[in-house]
């Protein structure tokens, strides 16, 4: 069966440090990844997506980056956080044509 | 990009009721999803129904779709306090790999 999983679970960290949160994906090949944030008590917003190793779309520009190294591991990155950063963090992946997304367990990041 | 909205905000009912929870979008959808998302945790997917079918069944959930309307409805039957959460709307709009559009959710509070 497939696992998605995410770290850090939490992360307080400094205005202006850098960011590196990690997603990876076990027991399926080339799935769509998508990285996705969540202010509180909103839905959800599209921020990037990668249909291949090293292949990334960014659906909002901002503050963040992200990168792709192997199949099944998507990385949110960011040079320099900014306070608007915080928020809920979720990584998905999905294989089929109809995009049902399955969730990783998110990273809260507080930005301070 | 379009969002979807869902309807009512929040909502409070005995345990042993109903819950119904609507959802309107603005633009022509390949399906229609919903998934719930416990306090803090990541999304989890409950069904997805098609452009073509107008309504669907899974366990106690019923989930109906109008187009014509460009609206849904999710129908929780005999509520549990387990099934306190947030619900969310989301829908594919795109042939491609973009990820879905979500509402800004409904928060469900089942009182025992």
């Amino acid at each position: 069966s497939q696992t998605i999983h995410q770290w850090p679970a939490t992360l307080v960290q400094p205005v202006g440090s850098p960011l590196s949160l990690e997603c990876t994906v076990e027991g399926t090949s080339n799935p769509n990844l998508y990285w996705y944030r969540q202010a509180a008590g909103r839905g959800l917003q599209l921020l990037f997506y990668s249909v291949g190793i090293g292949q990334i779309s960014s659906e909002v520009p901002q503050n963040l980056s992200a990168s792709r190294p192997q199949d099944r591991q998507f990385i949110l990155s960011s040079k320099k956080l900014l306070l608007s950063d915080s928020g809920f963090y979720l990584c998905a992946w999905t294989r089929g044509r109809e995009n049902e997304q399955f969730f990783g367990p998110g990273t809260r990041l507080t930005v301070l | 990009s379009q969002q979807g909205e869902e309807d009512p905000q929040a909502l409070s009912i005995q345990e042993g009721e109903n819950a119904t929870m609507n959802c309107s979008y603005k633009t022509s959808i390949n399906n229609l999803q919903w998934y719930r998302q416990n306090s803090g945790r990541g999304l989890v997917h409950l069904i997805l129904i098609r452009s073509n079918e107008r309504e669907k069944h899974s366990g106690r959930l019923r989930v109906t779709l109008d187009t014509s309307k460009k609206s849904s409805s999710l129908l929780i039957t005999a509520s549990r306090a387990a099934d306190t959460a947030s619900y969310f709307c989301a829908f594919l709009s795109g042939g491609g790999a973009d990820g879905l559009t979500f509402g800004k959710g409904t928060h469900l509070i089942i009182q025992p």
